[in-house]
């Protein structure tokens, strides 16, 4: 079955709002990494964790394994983090093998 | 410079007739992946591999095939294209024994 669940699956934010996105994951996992899809298509790596949080610039990513979580907050939206996130997560001893959350859509909007 | 590249960045094909897609990194990274990205899906791993010469079957492997001949290069291999492999596919790089992937910037295939 599905490891890794994303929610929500679409966001709208106007302008210089913030809001969190969130993956929940039904086994134990040994990190976790973001990323942006920009409109080319292309992965944008935003952040790595194995533990704890990471911060840069407006976005800012926790990674609880215990219980089995991670976050990405967005804060002081601009248009140009329009785009779709997805987390992805390695189960442990799951030999550098990731499981990609669904993404969330996230609109920016004027 | 991109450190993960694929080719071709599109490419049409027939029904039944064999397509190749390659991927070259620059990262020195032993592990090497192949991903499929569909509507309303995320990505999900096709094939990988730990370095020269290994491949391994990763979550779909069915109607793909993988040849990894050196340390840069990775390909995938639909030796009998179908429609359902319609589909952008991305190559990725990553250390061994680490996490963090790299990603290229994918392939559009469309099959007839």
């Amino acid at each position: 079955g599905d490891q890794v669940e994303q929610s929500p699956s679409a966001l709208s934010l106007h302008e210089g709002t913030g809001s969190a996105l969130r993956c929940n994951f039904t086994t134990t996992m040994r990190a976790v990494q973001w990323f942006q899809q920009n409109s080319r298509g292309s992965l944008i790596n935003l952040f790595y964790l194995a533990s704890g949080t990471k911060e840069n610039g407006r976005l800012k990513s926790t990674f609880n394994s215990k219980e089995s979580y991670s976050t990405l907050h967005i804060r002081d939206a601009q248009l140009e983090d329009s785009g779709t996130y997805f987390c992805a997560a390695e189960a442990t001893g799951g030999n550098n093998k990731l499981t990609f959350g669904q993404g969330t859509v996230l609109s920016v909007i004027p | 410079e991109a450190a993960v590249t694929q080719s071709p960045r599109n490419k049409v094909a027939v029904t039944g007739g064999k397509v190749t897609l390659s991927c070259n990194q620059t990262n020195n990274h032993n592990n090497m992946y192949w991903y499929r990205q569909d509507t309303g899906h995320g990505l999900r791993l096709i094939h990988y591999s730990y370095g020269a010469g290994s491949t391994e079957k990763g979550d779909i492997p069915d109607g793909y095939k993988a040849s990894r001949p050196s340390q840069e290069n990775f390909s995938l291999i639909l030796e009998l294209a179908t429609p359902s492999q319609t589909s952008v596919y991305f190559c990725a790089s990553g250390e061994v024994g680490g996490l963090e992937q790299y990603f290229g910037p994918g392939t559009r295939l469309t099959v007839l």
